[in-house]
């Protein structure tokens, strides 16, 4: 069980245009979704919290409105990255959180490899 | 905030026991998880420590001492698959999000 799908696995996309990707939980409710940004050989870097219903929590840092995040339903949330540019390459990985799991328990997406040409 | 450290890099052989590090420094404590990560993949948990103590789940084993706060993943048994990097993740935002430290390469060799 806990099962969660990310796609695509990986997009090629030319720079001023927007992707984006879908991660949902297959097989459990979904009430706080996770996404991570992670370059080669570092640590993933936490992008922002969405809970189901309400407005993602971003990280400081992070441009709201250059990642768009909806979380429409508890098995669904999506990231969108408006106008890419080279520098958004990257790994994206989504993860999910639902109820009674344990605190420190939270379950990963295959993640997304994104190339910004 | 929060911050966690960890080695960069270990290197073990096949049969050996290996242990990985963690300190970390928190505005509040909510536990702290380990996760395995091989290159291109996801990570996948692997523990959680929420108390003192050790917490033991097969090959691997987990210990947290908050008075110390520092923690430690202790692999047994090592196989040529163990190779992978290993983080560390505690809470932060009081608990609403997850925190990774730099993470460990652990390259098992023959």
């Amino acid at each position: 069980g806990a099962v969660v799908s990310q796609h695509p696995s990986w997009v090629i996309c030319k720079s001023g245009t927007s992707v984006k990707i879908e991660c949902r939980s297959l097989d459990f409710q979904a009430t706080t979704m996770f996404w991570y940004r992670q370059f080669p050989k570092q640590s993933l870097m936490l992008m922002a919290t969405s809970n189901e219903g309400s407005k993602a929590t971003y990280e400081q840092g992070v441009e709201k409105d250059k990642f768009l995040i909806n979380h429409a339903s508890l098995t669904l949330s999506t990231l969108t990255v408006t106008s890419a540019h080279p520098e958004d390459s990257s790994f994206y990985i989504c993860s999910a959180r639902g109820f009674g799991q344990a605190l420190g328990q939270q379950y990963f997406g295959p993640g997304t490899r994104l190339t910004v040409t | 905030g929060q911050s966690l450290e960890q080695p960069s890099e270990v290197t073990a052989v096949e049969g050996a026991i290996v242990q990985i590090n963690c300190t970390y420094q928190t505005s509040g404590f909510y536990g702290l998880s380990w996760y395995q990560q091989h290159d291109g993949g996801a990570p996948t948990f692997l523990s959680y420590n929420a108390l003192d103590g050790l917490e033991e789940t097969g090959r691997f084993s987990s210990f947290l001492s908050r008075s110390d706060s520092y923690g430690y993943l202790l692999l047994q048994e090592l196989q040529m698959k163990d190779s992978a990097s290993y983080f560390c993740v505690t809470r932060g935002n009081y608990g609403q999000n997850f925190v990774f430290g730099p993470g460990t390469r652990l390259s098992v060799l023959p």
